[in-house]
């Protein structure tokens, strides 16, 4: 356990679908990222939020639209995704973003759309 | 290109042999380097980070060295286990910002 618990572990949805990703960290921490992994690919950066505030948004379609009520909380709504979309999506969180320090994983939701 | 890479891409060896992975990055100015594990289907899970004044760093039978001049760093597994089966990622931070570059991973497969 890496104190990162994301839910759901495995989702299928249409492409017409609405729903979305939950994220939570009992760390502390300050931070949280959005990571997709997609097969035989580096783990691309999605989104980062800083005491709740989005401070980095890299290019993602607005098919992903994340939501962060709190530190601790972290939310990924999809809609009308494409198949290209299916990857394992990763939450992390860390202490300070800007000092990198070691970012925690969660176990990941393993997305495929159909 | 990316900023980080990892050889080799995939590796089998058998149980009870060692074996190295190496990492070569460009990430600049450097700020630490972390190795992952990752078992298929999971999160990675860090296994050791090193600063710039690190050298050499041990987990077990994992032991992660980092040549910071040469910008390279291995991953050393000893007498490999089945469960060392996953993909072992290096990831690299630049000071001052919340940029991660991460390699494509090595894929080792341990078999008996």
């Amino acid at each position: 356990e890496t104190g990162v618990t994301q839910t759901p572990r495995h989702l299928v949805m249409g492409m017409t679908n609405k729903k979305s990703l939950k994220c939570e960290q009992h760390l502390g921490h300050n931070a949280m990222y959005w990571y997709k992994q997609s097969a035989k690919k580096p783990l691309e950066l999605m989104f980062v939020y800083n005491f709740k505030e989005q401070t980095e948004n890299n290019s993602v379609p607005s098919r992903f639209s994340p939501e962060c009520p709190n530190s601790s909380h972290l939310f990924l709504h999809l809609h009308t995704l494409q198949p290209e979309d299916s990857a394992l999506y990763l939450c992390a969180s860390s202490q300070d973003p800007l000092r990198g320090t070691e970012a925690f994983f969660g176990q990941g939701t393993r997305l495929t759309v159909v | 290109k990316n900023q980080v890479e990892q050889s080799p891409q995939s590796l089998i060896i058998l149980e009870g042999k060692n074996c190295t992975l190496q990492c070569n990055y460009t990430v600049s100015p450097f700020s630490n380097l972390r190795w992952y594990k990752q078992d298929t289907g999971r999160g990675p899970v860090s296994l050791t980070i090193m600063t710039f004044s690190e050298n050499t760093k041990s987990n077990g039978r994992y032991t992660a060295t980092l040549d910071a001049d040469t910008k390279q760093s291995s991953l050393h597994i000893t007498a490999s286990q089945l469960s060392d089966s996953a993909s072992y990622i290096c990831v690299v931070s630049a000071y001052g910002n919340n940029r991660l570059a991460f390699g494509k991973g090595n894929q080792v497969v341990v078999i008996p």
